[in-house]
């Protein structure tokens, strides 16, 4: 069954030092990944996403994310923190429940539970 | 390009009431997604919708819940006879499949939501 983890309820790191938000998946085809950012009462924001090409993605806000297929991860990265980076970002994966790359129509996407991240200055 | 509209951002029902949610894709968006947020739970899917289809409804309570997309106008969940359970904040999504292309975008962009609290 599709499945996506993110290990880690919550994340604090001081204000510029690197970040890693973590997420692991499993999926029957090739994955179509994907990061989205919450801020304090606000919708989601797509951050990134991976679909093919290079391992490494550059999205919004200086975020970029790792797609190691042999450890089934996509772990969001930053460099440098900042206190605004603050919010709670979700992994997802598109369900593939057919197997394949191609789900036809269905662009359900399966996701994870969310970890908080807190920037401290 | 305006965003994902949903309104009202907050609503208060009381036990037994009816709530509808409304949420505007973005233009040229055909494909409405609804989730729930509830605390400690994170996001589940409910339906997807395209213009006057139901897609996938495999997320959405068999009773008391419905959606609707129709040709013409928002995207409508409805939830009838409310429980204090329900109280969670729902949030659409709209995507994009380009004409032709096989594959297509898989983004979704979220509308703000509406915080909707039963008493």
């Amino acid at each position: 069954a599709q499945s996506v983890a993110q290990p880690e309820d919550q994340v604090n790191v001081a204000e510029g030092n690197p970040l890693t938000v973590k997420c692991t998946y499993s999926v029957s085809g090739n994955p179509y990944l994907f990061w989205y950012v919450q801020y304090p009462n606000r919708g989601l924001q797509f951050l990134l996403k991976y679909i093919t090409g290079d391992n490494l993605v550059k999205g919004s806000y200086g975020f970029e994310a790792e797609f190691n297929k042999s450890q089934t991860s996509f772990h969001l990265k930053k460099p440098s923190a900042l206190v605004s980076d603050s919010a709670l970002y979700f992994c997802a994966v598109r369900d593939t429940p057919n197997g394949g790359d191609n789900a036809g129509n269905n662009r359900k996407l399966i996701w994870g539970l969310g970890t908080s991240l807190a920037v401290n200055p | 390009n305006a965003g994902v509209m949903q309104n009202p951002r907050h609503l208060v029902r009381r036990r037994g009431q009816e709530a509808r949610l409304r949420c505007s894709p973005m233009k040229g968006h055909s494909h409405v997604y609804w989730y729930r947020q509830l605390p400690e739970e994170g996001l589940k899917f409910m339906v997807y919708l395209q213009k006057e289809n139901i897609i996938d409804e495999s997320g959405m309570p068999k009773e008391r819940f419905s959606a609707e997309f129709p040709k013409e106008g928002p995207s409508i969940l409805r939830i009838q006879q409310v429980v204090r359970g329900d109280s969670a904040a729902y949030f659409c999504a709209s995507s994009n499949l380009p004409a032709g292309q096989r594959g297509g975008l898989y983004e979704q962009y979220f509308g703000p939501g509406t915080r909707l609290t039963v008493t």
